[in-house]
C-alpha cells in the first residue's frame, strides 16, 4: 500500500523560533496533500489542503502566515510553523491522496509531535 | 459540507466480546466513508472504506462495517475483540473526489482482560 512519511517524528523548539515539518509520499506521486492538527484526546482538524505547484487552501481560522505550506514536488509537502508559541504545541499529521486509487483515499503519515517551550 | 458524528466518546468491552462503534454522517450525496484506527502517539491506519456497491464492507484485523443509507450510518463491528484492539477509532466522510475529508470526534476503546 501507499506509504507516507513525516520528519521529524517529534521536535522541541523555543518560543519565537520556526520549525519545518516534512511530509513525503514514498511510493506514489501525490498531487494533493493535507495537513491536520490534533490536540490531545481530540479529533483531527483539517488545517489546509496542499496542491503541488499552487498555493495551499487554508481552512477557516487557520493563519496562513503562521502555518506556511509548500508543495514543491509531487512527493514532498512542508509545513513551517513560524514564530512558534506554546499554544502551537500539538500533533501534526499529514496525508496524501493516491491518484491511482479510484476513491482517492488518503494515506496518513505517522505524525509529528511539536512542543514549544 | 459533510459532517460526522460519533456518539460514543469512550467504550469499554471485555476481551472476546463483540464490538460495535457507531458513526452517523451528514452529506447530500453518496458519501465516501472510512474507519481509521489510531494507537497512542501514532498516525492513522485505514481499517476499511466504502465507496459504492456492497453495503457490508470487510476490513483488516477482522473488522467490518455496514453502510445504511436510510439511517445515515456506517457502524463498525467486530465479533470478538482482542486486547490489541484498544485504541482510538475515527470515522470519516469524504465528499466527491475526496478532496475534503471530515473526521468524527473519535471513540476510545478500552478492552478489559
Amino acid at each position: 500500500g501507499a506509504v507516507v512519511s513525516q520528519h521529524p517524528s517529534w521536535v522541541i523548539c523555543k518560543s519565537g523560533t520556526s520549525v519545518k515539518i516534512e511530509c513525503r509520499s514514498l511510493d506514489f506521486q501525490a498531487t494533493t496533500m493535507f495537513w491536520y492538527r490534533q490536540f490531545p484526546k481530540q479529533s483531527l482538524m483539517l488545517m489546509a489542503t496542499s496542491n503541488e505547484g499552487s498555493k495551499a487552501t487554508y481552512e477557516q481560522g487557520v493563519e496562513k502566515d503562521k502555518f506556511l505550506i509548500n508543495h514543491a514536488s509531487l512527493t514532498l509537502s512542508t509545513l513551517t510553523v513560524t514564530s512558534a508559541h506554546p499554544e502551537d504545541s500539538s500533533f501534526y499529521i499529514c496525508s496524501a491522496r493516491d491518484p491511482r486509487t479510484g476513491g482517492g483515499e488518503q494515506y496518513f503519515g505517522p505524525g509529528t509531535r511539536l512542543t514549544v517551550t | 459540507a459533510q459532517s460526522v458524528t460519533q456518539p460514543d466518546i469512550h467504550i469499554t468491552v471485555s476481551e472476546g466480546a463483540s464490538l460495535e462503534l457507531r458513526c452517523n454522517y451528514s452529506y447530500g450525496a453518496t458519501p465516501y466513508l472510512f474507519w481509521y484506527v489510531q494507537s497512542p502517539g501514532q498516525g492513522l491506519q485505514l481499517l476499511l472504506k466504502y465507496f459504492s456497491g456492497d453495503t457490508l464492507v470487510q476490513g483488516i484485523k477482522g473488522f467490518e462495517a455496514e453502510f445504511k443509507r436510510s439511517q445515515s450510518s456506517f457502524n463498525l463491528r467486530k465479533p470478538s475483540v482482542h486486547w490489541s484492539d484498544a485504541a482510538e477509532y475515527f470515522c470519516a466522510v469524504g465528499a466527491g473526489n475526496n478532496n475534503d475529508m471530515r473526521f468524527g470526534a473519535g471513540t476510545r476503546l478500552t478492552v478489559k482482560p
